[in-house]
């Protein structure tokens, strides 16, 4: 089955750096990388995507990279601000069938104000 | 709209109690659910996925078991809790492709 691996666990800033977060996956077939935003106490929420026809999908400060090759897919976060502090998940998925996706153990994004 | 509703949010229970979480959806028919557990430092683990009436997957071998008694109702049980039961239950269901989750049940097992 698949494996995503997240890395840091826990990712300190200051307000207005940029973050990085990196998630590797193992199985070449998930074609679809959700990444999910939770914070205290609430529900983890998609805040952006990105399929494996598109290696970079922008959304105002927010950023997705894909390298299929290397099989790894990262989140850009520019001009951090303190509500970006959060837990964030990354996941990948085949789409299609029953559609099962594996997320990453998450990151702990603290930004400082 | 599809959402999904979870209950209770909270819930402290002796060890050896029953236990039973239950997960609706609205907006949808036929869909994909899931039972996630998530514990501190070990991200969002699958627990059971569903895609329909009495179709139940288990990904990891544990003390719970989850039933789909009807098409949008997704059920997570125990006969007897363990501490290690406790944590943070996410029920989620599939709309398109993205995964999206109930406000979750904070478990603790004492």
């Amino acid at each position: 089955g698949e494996n995503v691996e997240q890395h840091p666990s826990t990712l300190s800033v200051q307000e207005g750096d940029s973050a990085v977060i990196k998630c590797t996956y193992s199985d070449s077939a998930s074609n679809y990388f959700p990444w999910y935003k939770q914070e205290l106490g609430k529900r983890p929420q998609l805040i952006i995507d990105i399929r494996s026809n598109v290696g970079e999908k922008k959304d105002q400060r927010i950023a997705v990279t894909l390298n299929k090759t290397a099989k790894h897919f990262s989140l850009h976060i520019t001009e951090t601000q303190p509500e970006d502090s959060a837990v964030y998940f990354c996941a990948a998925s085949i789409t299609g069938g029953s559609y099962i996706p594996t997320f990453g153990r998450g990151t702990s994004l603290i930004v400082h104000p | 709209s599809q959402t999904i509703h979870q209950w209770p949010a909270t819930l402290v229970q002796p060890v050896g109690s029953p236990l039973s979480l239950e997960c609706t959806v609205e907006g949808t028919s036929n869909p994909n659910l899931y039972w996630y557990r998530q514990a501190a430092g070990r991200g969002l683990q699958l627990l059971f996925y569903s895609v329909g009436i009495g179709q139940i997957s288990s990904e990891v071998p544990q003390n719970l078991s989850a039933s789909r008694p009807q098409d949008r109702q997704f059920i997570l049980s125990s006969k007897k809790l363990l501490l290690s039961d406790s944590g943070f239950y996410l029920c989620a269901g599939r709309r398109n492709t993205e995964a999206f989750f109930g406000q979750g049940t904070r478990l603790t097992v004492v």
